[in-house]
């Protein structure tokens, strides 16, 4: 089945301690990018990959860090989260090109303390 | 930088009517995509509809369609025979392809009642 993975679905850690979200797509998508979503913002763009070792900066990339080592997959990482971070994050990936259909993973719910 | 505007926090509909959405979007680029994502409760996004810029012709996708209005940077939403199942959270997205960044506005709650 196609589809973008994510992991954990749920996370609840306290300030400071580093995390990785992890993400993954079996659908060999050039493009994936994480954006988090927050009441009355929508989705903002943190971090898109065009493609392996390519990343670039979305709308909100403070906190965080991203790499592209294999196609596949596209880790999230905040190594040193603060309140501000919580939010819902979440992954998605497409044919290169802006005309195709991003598809997304099922979310990640994080907290932090 | 291109932003997109959602000015309809929440709607509500009976089941059947036709309801549409609203959403505004600034830029000056003349190449760019247009999406409408629905997020029911279960919060797994999914692609409504999308337009090509360069087409005048308004996209389509069975009880969805979009009135594209390009002079007006204006991409509303409109259901049909509104279902149950169409009680979501609606974004309205951008894609500039030149940035390949995807900015959404800020979603609309639309709830269809029995």
């Amino acid at each position: 089945e196609a589809q973008v993975t994510q992991n954990p679905r749920y996370l609840i850690t306290v300030t400071g301690k580093k995390l990785t979200v992890t993400c993954s797509q079996n659908m060999n998508h050039e493009y994936m990018s994480w954006y988090r979503q927050d009441p009355g913002l929508g989705l903002r763009q943190i971090y898109y990959s065009m493609n392996v070792e390519v990343t670039d900066k979305g709308d909100v990339p403070e906190g965080y860090k991203v790499s592209r080592k294999e196609k596949r997959n596209f880790p999230l990482i905040l190594e040193s989260p603060s309140p501000n971070q919580t939010s819902l994050y979440f992954c998605a990936s497409s044919l290169a090109g802006g005309y195709n259909e991003q598809f997304f993973g099922p979310g990640t719910r994080l907290t932090v303390l | 930088a291109q932003t997109v505007t959602q000015s309809q926090p929440e709607m509500s509909v009976q089941e059947a009517e036709t309801v549409t959405l609203s959403c505004t979007y600034d830029t000056s680029e003349s190449n760019y995509y247009l999406f409408w994502y629905k997020q029911p409760p279960s919060r797994q996004m999914i692609l409504v509809i999308r337009q090509e810029a360069y087409k005048q012709q308004n996209a389509t996708e069975n009880r969805f369609s979009v009135n594209f209005q390009k002079a007006a940077k204006s991409f509303s939403l409109k259901i049909s025979d509104s279902q149950l199942g169409d009680t979501a959270m609606y974004f309205c997205a951008f894609m500039n392809p030149r940035a390949q960044k995807l900015v959404f506005g800020q979603g609309t709650r639309l709830t269809i009642n029995p």
